[in-house]
């Protein structure tokens, strides 16, 4: 089945840099493959809610981020590969959260009709202390 | 940006009732005809999943108990007949802004 796969997290000090990744597989071929879907980086802060930090458009054209972390994330993709990445640098106590990856189909991304983020990761953990 | 607001921030169940929580935005979601208005359920140590998306059409897989209501600015998510695995936090998030997303604050649905 389609599988999102977070790996990258782990505890760091202020001020340093982690990359995140996410790996897909099970994508249906060879219409709704990888590279027919925006990827989101979604995060939640112990106790908290959602938030969105980053997404990518389907061919990593275009990228946009949370105010948050403008300037300091940058998200990525390689659609041979099935990866999305997520570098963030200059970290701070605030970034500590859970980081889930999430697939999206839209025309606000590119591609497709909007169905909502229909396929989450598990998450990584990120611990900026 | 839109600003999501839902109630109640949590709702005791029992098991075989109904249940209802209402998400409500700053300005409308409505655009072409549709509500970009999604509703997600994050079950006790698991991630988000997909329960609900353009206000009342339900993902792949999600029972037939969940169902969607509401446009413009007032949206409702109902059970109804709650089961044992339903608990957990209930978030509407709008789409509208996409890709710039914003979720509810959370509903959380826990049995009596």
């Amino acid at each position: 089945q389609v599988q999102l796969v977070e790996s990258g997290g782990g505890v760091v000090q202020p001020g340093r840099s982690l990359r995140l990744s996410c790996a897909a597989s099970g994508f249906i071929e060879p219409v709704f493959t990888f590279s027919t879907y925006g990827m989101y980086w979604v995060r939640q802060a112990p106790g908290k809610g959602l938030e969105w930090v980053a997404v990518i458009w389907y061919n990593g054209n275009n990228k946009e981020y949370a105010d948050s972390v403008k300037g300091r994330f940058a998200i990525s993709r390689d659609n041979s590969k099935n990866t999305l990445d997520l570098q963030m640098n200059n970290l701070r106590a605030e970034d500590t959260a859970v980081y889930y990856c999430a697939r999206v189909r839209g025309r606000h991304y590119g591609s497709g009709s909007y169905a909502g983020l229909d396929v989450w990761g598990q998450g990584t953990t990120v611990t900026v202390s | 940006d839109v600003v999501m607001t839902q109630s109640p921030l949590s709702l005791p169940v029992t098991p075989g009732e109904p249940a209802s929580i209402s998400c409500r935005s700053s300005q409308s979601l409505l655009d072409s005809g549709y509500n970009y208005l999604d509703w997600y359920l994050q079950k006790p140590g698991q991630s988000p999943q997909l329960l609900i998306f353009l206000g009342s059409n339900r993902a792949s897989g999600v029972p037939d108990r969940f169902s969607g209501s509401g446009s413009g600015t007032d949206f409702t998510l109902k059970i109804s007949r709650v089961e044992a695995e339903d608990v957990g936090v209930y978030y509407c998030m709008q789409a509208l802004q996409a890709p710039r997303l914003t979720f509810g604050g959370g509903t959380k649905v826990e049995i009596k």
